[in-house]
C-alpha cells in the first residue's frame, strides 16, 4: 500500500524560532499533499492543500506566512512554522494523494508530528 | 459552510456488542464517503469508502457502512466488536466537485471493556 512518511516525529523548540517538517511520499508520486492540524482529542482540521509546482491553498483563518508549504518535488513537501509560539504547539499530519485508478480521492496519512513550543 | 458530524464523542462497549457509529453531513451534491480509524499512538487508516454502486460498503476488519443520501448519513457498523477496536474513529468526506479537500468529523473514541 501507499506510504507516506514525516519527519521529524516530534520536536520541541524555543519560542521565536523555526521549525520544519518535511512529509515524503514513499512509493508512489504525489501532486497533492495536504497538511492538517489535530488538537488533543479532536479532529484534523485543514490547513492547507499543497500543490506540487505551484502554490499552497490555504483554509480560511490559516496564515500563510506563518505556515509555509513548499512542495518541491512529486514525492516531498514540507512545513515550516516561523516564529514559533506556544500556541503553534500541535499535532501536525500531513497525507498524500496518489495519481488515481483504484485510490482517486484517497489519501494516504504520515505518522504526524509532535511539536512543542516552549 | 459543508460540515460532518459525529454525534457520539466517546462510546464504551464491552467485547461481543454491536457498535454502529452516527455520521451526518452538510452537503447537498454528490459526495464520496470515508471512514477512518487512528489507534492509539499510530497514524490514521482507511476502514472504508464509498464512491458510487451499493450504498451498503464492506471494509477492513469487519466494519461496514450504509450511505442513505436521504438522511445524508454514513453510519459506520460492525456486528461484534473486539478489545482491539479500541480507537478514534473519523468519518470524512470530500466534495465531488472538490476533488481531493476532505472534511473531517470531529471523531469518536471508542473504548471496548475486555
Amino acid at each position: 500500500g501507499a506510504v507516506v512518511s514525516q519527519h521529524p516525529s516530534w520536536v520541541i523548540c524555543k519560542s521565536g524560532t523555526s521549525v520544519k517538517i518535511e512529509c515524503r511520499s514513499l512509493d508512489f508520486q504525489a501532486t497533492t499533499m495536504f497538511w492538517y492540524r489535530q488538537f488533543p482529542k479532536q479532529s484534523l482540521m485543514l490547513m492547507a492543500t499543497s500543490n506540487e509546482g505551484s502554490k499552497a491553498t490555504y483554509e480560511q483563518g490559516v496564515e500563510k506566512d506563518k505556515f509555509l508549504i513548499n512542495h518541491a518535488s512529486l514525492t516531498l513537501s514540507t512545513l515550516t512554522v516561523t516564529s514559533a509560539h506556544p500556541e503553534d504547539s500541535s499535532f501536525y499530519i500531513c497525507s498524500a494523494e496518489p495519481p488515481g485508478g483504484e485510490t482517486y480521492n484517497e489519501q494516504f496519512f504520515g505518522p504526524g508530528t509532535r511539536l512543542t513550543v516552549l | 459552510a459543508q460540515s460532518v458530524s459525529q454525534h457520539n464523542h466517546h462510546v464504551i462497549l464491552s467485547e461481543a456488542a454491536s457498535l454502529e457509529l452516527g455520521c451526518n453531513y452538510s452537503y447537498g451534491g454528490t459526495v464520496n464517503l470515508f471512514w477512518y480509524v487512528q489507534y492509539p499512538g499510530q497514524h490514521l487508516q482507511l476502514l472504508l469508502k464509498y464512491f458510487s454502486g451499493d450504498p451498503l460498503v464492506k471494509g477492513i476488519k469487519g466494519f461496514e457502512a450504509e450511505f442513505i443520501k436521504s438522511k445524508f448519513s454514513f453510519n459506520l457498523r460492525k456486528p461484534s466488536v473486539q478489545w482491539s477496536d479500541t480507537a478514534e474513529y473519523f468519518c470524512a468526506v470530500a466534495l465531488y466537485s472538490s476533488a481531493s479537500k476532505i472534511i473531517f468529523g470531529s471523531g469518536t473514541r471508542l473504548s471496548i471493556r475486555p
